[in-house]
C-alpha cells in the first residue's frame, strides 16, 4: 500500500534528551512536511522540505532539526532546547506538481516523563 | 493564507444529513477550499477540495457560495464513524512550490445514535 509511516506511535523521553521521529513515505512525493498538535488545537507547522538536503523552518521550528538525505525520509529530532515537547507529532507528504491534497501521517505522540 | 471561521461544534443525528459551515471572506481568486477531518488520535483526513464549483466524491460534497466567502461540506447519510473534527482550509496552489497548510480548530461534529 502506499501511504505515510510514522514510527514510534508512542513515545517517551526523559528530559534533557533528544529524540527522533521516523516519518517514510513512498508516495514519491517531492515534499514533506512536520507539524506539531497540542490538545484541542489544529495543527502548526514546524519544519517542510521541498526536495532532498533543502528544508524551511515552519511557524514552530525553535528546539526542533530536521534532514532530508533520502526523497522518502524526513526525521524530526525534538532537541533538548525544545521546552515544552509534549504534543502530538504528525508528518505529511504532497506531489506540489499536481495540486493535490496533503496526505497525512497517524503521528506519533510525545511525552516527557 | 486566508483565514477561516467554523463553529466549534455541532451534532446531527445518524442517517441524517451533516451540513458543515465555513466562512472564509477573504479568500483570493487562486486559492481552493480544502475540508479535512481527524478522529481522535489519528492523522487529518483528505475529505474533498475545490475552487468555485460544486464537486462530489464518495465521502462528501462541497458546495461553494458564487461569491466563494463561505462554503458547506455535506456528509449525505452520517454515521457515528463520522465523529470527528473538520477543518476547512483555503490554499492557493503552489504550482511546484512546498507550502504548509494553516489549521484552525475545526468543527467538532458528534453523530447521535
Amino acid at each position: 500500500d502506499g501511504g505515510i509511516t510514522q514510527s514510534p506511535k508512542y513515545l517517551f523521553r526523559k528530559e534533557g534528551q533528544n529524540v527522533t521521529l521516523s516519518c517514510e513515505q513512498n508516495l514519491n512525493h517531492d515534499a514533506m512536511y512536520w507539524y506539531r498538535q497540542d490538545p484541542g488545537q489544529g495543527l502548526r507547522l514546524i519544519y517542510y522540505s521541498q526536495i532532498v538536503n533543502d528544508f524551511q523552518k515552519g511557524d514552530i521550528a525553535e528546539g526542533y532539526s530536521v534532514s532530508r538525505e533520502k526523497k522518502e525520509s524526513f526525521p524530526l529530532t525534538v532537541t533538548s532546547a525544545q521546552k515544552n515537547p509534549t504534543a502530538f507529532y504528525l508528518c505529511a507528504s504532497e506531489d506540489i506538481y499536481s495540486n493535490q491534497p496533503q496526505h497525512f501521517g497517524d503521528g506519533t505522540r510525545l511525552s516527557i516523563l | 493564507d486566508a483565514k477561516t471561521t467554523q463553529p466549534p461544534s455541532m451534532d446531527c443525528a445518524e442517517g441524517r444529513a451533516a451540513n458543515l459551515p465555513c466562512n472564509h471572506s477573504t479568500i483570493s481568486g487562486n486559492e481552493y477550499v480544502y475540508w479535512y477531518r481527524q478522529i481522535h488520535s489519528q492523522g487529518p483526513q483528505y475529505i474533498i477540495h475545490g475552487l468555485k464549483n460544486n464537486e462530489t466524491n464518495e465521502m462528501a460534497s462541497l458546495i461553494i457560495t458564487e461569491d466563494r466567502k463561505s462554503s458547506t461540506l455535506i456528509l449525505p447519510h452520517a454515521t457515528l464513524r463520522d465523529t470527528a473534527v473538520y477543518y476547512c482550509i483555503v490554499r492557493a496552489y503552489s504550482g511546484g512550490g512546498a507550502d504548509g497548510l494553516t489549521f484552525g480548530k475545526g468543527t467538532h461534529l458528534i453523530i447521535q445514535p
